[in-house]
Parts: structure tokens; sequence; C-alpha cells
């Protein structure tokens, strides 16, 4: 039973270009949610999808990220023209159908993205 | 400013003593999670607590979720250099996941 696969684990991009993250997230699950893990802080709440919707963007920057999560394949974290900002280890976690009031999620072992 | 406050910020102890680490906020969760990462590794979930005043044990692991659901303790006995790691709680308010910035803790063989 496979759990949240995350890839790549490492990406190096140089300033400027794009970096694309990709999470498949557990088998029957149908909720998806981005976090980033800025050195030295927590996890920060990025976005959270459903098949063929974004949910929650509320934590994502406003401009040069953007997420899907289609209805066929895996999600994906795009971040455009990348900046040294952007450099940090990007967690993806997925959980079953929401009880009201209740989340348990799962996450990947993460994609480390440095800027150079 | 973090919504969870993890207290102490680092902890290193020598094999077999026993360690408490806490999470405290000012607001109130639908569940909390623990977590403990390693490096390099995501988050690896633990345990989760819903009810007020629940107690979960895992093994040499004990989980406190306060009585209105606002702060939470763990509690490791005996602990093993295999404990070492990044403990992180995290309060659910639906779907989202506030963490805490975690407790760092060193078991010395």
């Amino acid at each position: 039973n496979a759990g949240v696969m995350q890839n790549p684990r490492h990406l190096v991009r140089r300033r400027g270009q794009e970096a694309r993250l990709r999470c498949s997230p557990m088998k029957g699950h149908s909720h998806v949610y981005w976090y980033r893990q800025l050195p030295e802080e927590g996890l920060k709440f990025m976005v959270y999808l459903q098949k063929e919707n974004i949910i929650d963007e509320s934590g994502m920057p406003k401009e040069r990220f953007s997420a899907e999560f289609p209805k066929e394949g895996p999600s994906i974290l795009r971040i455009q023209q990348v900046v040294r900002g952007d450099s940090a280890a990007y967690f993806c976690a997925s959980s079953p159908i929401q009880g009201e009031g209740f989340t348990e999620a799962f996450f990947g072992q993460g994609t480390r993205l440095t800027v150079v | 400013t973090q919504l969870l406050e993890q207290s102490p910020q680092f902890l290193s102890i020598q094999e077999g003593e026993n360690l408490t680490v806490y999470c405290n906020s000012s607001s109130v969760f639908s569940s909390l999670q623990w977590y403990r990462q390693e490096p390099g590794e995501g988050p690896v979930l633990l345990v989760t607590v819903v009810t007020g005043g629940e107690v979960k044990k895992l093994k040499r692991l004990t989980f406190q979720f306060g009585d209105a659901r606002k702060d939470s303790s763990l509690h490791i006995t005996a602990a093993q250099p295999g404990d070492t790691g990044l403990y992180l709680c995290a309060g659910a308010h639906d779907y989202k996941l506030s963490f805490g910035a975690g407790t760092t803790v060193t078991v010395r063989a």
C-alpha cells in the first residue's frame, strides 16, 4: 500500500526557470494539500485541491505559483520564473474523504527545491 | 507569529530518560496531530487526537489533548536513540493544518 509519492526528491533550477513538482496521493485519497517548509521554519499551508478543483489557495503566493489536480494523473505544483527565495522543501499530503471537523493527513517525502 | 507554540525548541537527553514535549495555542482545534520528521524526509503521522481530555498511548509514547482542545503534550518513557527526530504538532481547522515550529529531540546512547 504505497504512501504519498512525490517526485522529484531533489530539484535544482536556475533563477528564471520553471519548477514542476508532482504528487500522487495515497490510494483511495481524493484530497491533496501542498505545504512549504522554509529553512528553520515550520510547515506552511499553501493549497488544498480535490480532483479538478482548487478548494483553497489562500497560502499560495499571488504570482508565479499555481497548482492543479487533474482528473487523471498526479497533482502538480508549478513555480514559474523561480527566485532564490523559492528554495525550500515542498511537501504534498493527502487525506481520504473528509469527516465533519476531522482531518488526518499523510505526507510524502517532499521535493527539495534549490534555486541557484 | 506561530499559531502553535512548541516547547522546548531543543531537547537532548540520555538513553533511558523520560521527556515531555508541549504544544500550546490560544485557538481551539477540531483535532490535533503529532508527527515525527527525520532529516531529508517528510513528516510521519504518529497520532491524531480528537476529543478534549483524550489520552492515547503508542508503546512508549503517550499523547494527551487538553480539555479545551487548545494544547497537547507528548511524553516519551525510557527514550531510545531511535526516538531522535523533529517532533511536530499540528492543529486542524477543518482541512487546514497549522504546524508548530517543532521540537528537536536528541537521545544519546
